[in-house]
């Protein structure tokens, strides 16, 4: 079964830094582009970043350029985000998931069909 | 990148059939045939529905259904039950190697 599980979730200042893991579990993770997404309370979804199964490819949002940085371990089946310069519109709870996958065919697209429960950020003084 | 367009909300009484829209450009919807779509029920982590413009996941019922014009992908659903209220948001890949989400669209069951 396939599982994605977030933490390091909490409470930060502005300005503060915060580094946020996924848990994979259940496929093989060395073989999958990784995703996050985040979503304000009581808004909409937001794509974060996304880096490649090797992780030599990685792409941002233009709101968070600079300030995030994805990474993963493949060893250890571990996804990372680590936040800084950390602002008050970055409250969010914060998903990790998995690129798209059809068992069926062995396609991969660009999609995301298995997600984490999502880990709360909350940026405020 | 803008969210993409999708209209606030959407109702319709059990049985019947409702769809919504979701409104990009040329440099995502238009551009690549990689439009998705996500349930939501409060609380809850989001789930496929549809992936590549029409194409359903194991398990996800084939009262969804998805299609693209030009620019502007659509979900229906039909047989409206209580269990499909719930936000649904569209996604697209774009040209920028990135993904952009719609607004989203909260469908009330009546």
């Amino acid at each position: 079964e396939v599982q994605l599980v977030e933490s390091g979730g909490g409470l930060v200042k502005p300005g503060g830094s915060l580094r946020l893991s996924c848990a994979a579990s259940g496929f093989t993770f060395s073989t999958f582009i990784m995703n996050w997404v985040r979503q304000a309370p009581g808004k909409g979804l937001e794509w974060v970043s996304s880096i490649s199964s090797s992780g030599s490819d990685i792409y941002y949002a233009d709101s968070m350029k600079g300030r995030f940085t994805i990474s993963r371990d493949n060893a250890k089946n571990s996804l990372c985000l680590q936040m800084n310069s950390l602002r008050v519109e970055d409250t969010a709870v914060y998903y990790c998931a998995r690129e798209g996958y059809d068992s069926l065919t062995g396609y991969y697209g660009p999609f995301f069909d298995y997600w984490g429960q999502g880990t709360l950020v909350t940026v405020s003084s | 990148q803008s969210a993409l367009t999708q209209p606030a909300s959407v109702s319709g009484s059990p049985g019947q059939s409702i769809s919504i829209s979701c409104s990009g450009t040329s440099s995502d919807i238009g551009d690549y045939n990689y439009v998705s779509w996500y349930q939501q029920h409060p609380g809850k982590a989001p789930k496929l529905m549809i992936y590549d413009v029409s194409n359903r996941p194991s398990g996800v019922s084939n009262r969804f259904s998805g299609s693209k014009s030009a620019n502007t992908a659509s979900l229906t659903i039909s047989g409206l039950q209580a269990e499909d209220e719930a936000d649904y948001y569209c996604s697209s890949y774009t040209s920028s190697f990135t993904f952009v989400f719609g607004t989203g669209t909260k469908v009330t069951v009546l």
